[in-house]
C-alpha cells in the first residue's frame, strides 16, 4: 500500500526560487495536512484541507499557498523560498479530522534554501 | 499554557527498565489522543490511541487522566530499539489534531 507518498525527497532551492511540494494519497481520506519540522522541534501546521476544493491556514501559513482539485493531492507551493523555510516538510492525511481517527504521513521533503 | 505540552528530555535509561512519559492538555473539551513515535529524521508513525479506559500494547500501556487533563505512555522492559522521540497529540477543538513538541528516550546498552 502506498499510503501517502511525498515528491521530492530532497531538494535545494536558491533564494527567490520558487518550487511546488508535491503530495497524494491513496486512502480516500478526506483531511490533509501540510507541516514543517525544523532541526529539535516539534510539528507545526501550516495549512490543511477537509476536502477537495477547501482549505484553511494553519498555525504558520505565511510564504506558503496550497490547492486541493482532487481528493488524492495536496501540493504545497514556496513562491519565494528565503532561509527561513529551510527544513523538513511533511504531508499527512486522515479520514476525519477529529474524532479517533489517527493522521497518517509521508515519507516527508528535506528543503534547503541557500 | 501550550496546547499540548510535553519535557523534552531527553530520558536516559538503561535497557529493561521501565520510563514513564506525561502530557498535559489545556482544552477540557478534548476527546481524542493518540501517542506517536518518531525517528531521527523520519516521519511521526502511530504507536497507539490512548482511550479513556486506558489500553496496553505489549510493552507498552497509555493512560488518559481527565480530571488532571493529562496523558501518560509507560515503556516496560526498555530496548534499545525504543530509543526514539514520542509526541504526544492531542485534539484541542480545532480542525486538526494538535502535535507536542515530544520527549526523547535514549535507551542505553
Amino acid at each position: 500500500n502506498a499510503g501517502v507518498t511525498q515528491t521530492p525527497k530532497f531538494r535545494i532551492l536558491k533564494i527567490g526560487q520558487s518550487m511546488t511540494l508535491q503530495c497524494t494519497q491513496d486512502m480516500n481520506h478526506n483531511y490533509m495536512y501540510w507541516y514543517r519540522q525544523d532541526p529539535g522541534m516539534g510539528l507545526k501546521l501550516i495549512y490543511y484541507s477537509v476536502g477537495a476544493g477547501i482549505t484553511d491556514k494553519g498555525e504558520v501559513p505565511n510564504g506558503y499557498n496550497v490547492s486541493r482539485s482532487t481528493t488524492e493531492d495536496f501540493p504545497l507551493r514556496l513562491e519565494l523560498a528565503a532561509p527561513s523555510q529551510t527544513s523538513v516538510y511533511f504531508c499527512a492525511s486522515s479520514v476525519t479530522g477529529t474524532s479517533n481517527q489517527p493522521q497518517h504521513f509521508g515519507d516527508g521533503t528535506r528543503l534547503s534554501i541557500l | 499554557r501550550k496546547e499540548v505540552e510535553q519535557d523534552p528530555g531527553p530520558f536516559n535509561v538503561p535497557e529493561g527498565a521501565t520510563v514513564a512519559f506525561n502530557c498535559t492538555y489545556s482544552n477540557s473539551a478534548s476527546q481524542s489522543f493518540f501517542w506517536y513515535r518518531q525517528d531521527c529524521r523520519k516521519e511521526p508513525k502511530l504507536l497507539m490511541s490512548v482511550y479513556s479506559s486506558g489500553n496496553e500494547d505489549g510493552r507498552f500501556t497509555a493512560q488518559l487522566n481527565r480530571a488532571s487533563q493529562y496523558i501518560s505512555l509507560l515503556i516496560r522492559d526498555s530496548k534499545l530499539s525504543d530509543s526514539a522521540t514520542y509526541l504526544c497529540v492531542g485534539d484541542t477543538g480545532r480542525r486538526a489534531l494538535t502535535f507536542g513538541s515530544g520527549t526523547r528516550l535514549q535507551v542505553q546498552p
